[in-house]
């Protein structure tokens, strides 16, 4: 059975940084593209990003909010997906989800149960 | 990015009846579309894929259509259990999502 799971959420003041950590479990990750998706407090999904496979040498895409803030990368070794994120906003509060792309990130198929994270001073 | 809208915003219907959900693409995006359903305080879950394709262990109550810039989403028969909020998102290009409809029961 296909798991997904995130570590690392919390408080954090503007400006700082927060790692946020997926564990995965129960397929191969090697094989999977992995996203990033948030959701605002009481707002829609906001894809964050992706991190493709070995195959596709490990290159990432990014949404504009959050370009050259953020970072993700994986560990296959792990079984783990990350998400660095740095120069942290207000408006970067949300449950940040992680999912597994499949069909070469054609679609999500598997999320994790989601992670908060707030940006507050 | 290519925009997705939703429509409608939200939705009251009652047990037993077809209901319809649309999402417009702001240009072509063939049949790169997809459908998720997200219940309150959970994670969203994969209804549809490649506009039409029904993720395996859905009920076949669920369907999709739809190409180039409009789809649609059906529920045959409301059940009780389909109270959630619906999103469509396109990968066609970096990925974006519909604004969500929500779902209510009369």
């Amino acid at each position: 059975e296909v798991h997904l799971v995130e570590s690392g959420g919390g408080l954090v003041r503007p400006g700082g940084s927060l790692r946020l950590s997926c564990a995965a479990s129960g397929f191969t990750f090697s094989d999977h593209y992995m996203e990033w998706v948030r959701q605002a407090p009481r707002k829609g999904l906001e894809w964050v990003g992706r991190v493709r496979n070995k195959a596709k040498s490990y290159t990432t895409d990014y949404g504009a909010s959050v370009k050259g803030r953020f970072s993700i990368s994986r560990d296959d070794s792990k079984n783990s997906l990350y998400l660095q994120m740095n120069s942290l906003r207000t408006e970067d509060t949300a449950v940040y989800y992680c999912a597994r792309g499949a069909d070469s990130g054609s679609y999500f198929d598997y999320w994790g149960q989601g992670i908060l994270v707030t940006v507050s001073s | 990015d290519i925009q997705m809208t939703q429509s409608p915003s939200s939705l009251s219907a009652s047990v037993g009846d077809r209901v319809t959900i649309t999402c417009r693409a702001s240009q072509s995006i063939t049949n790169s579309l997809n459908w998720y359903q997200q219940k309150p305080g959970k994670d969203p879950k994969l209804l549809i894929y490649a506009a039409s394709s029904l993720q395996s262990g859905v009920p076949s109550r669920f369907s999709g259509s739809g190409s180039g810039t409009d789809f649609t989403l059906t529920i045959s028969s409301l059940q009780p259990e389909d109270v959630a909020s619906y999103y469509c998102q396109q990968s066609y290009s970096i990925p974006t999502f519909g604004q969500g409809t929500r779902l209510e029961i009369k």
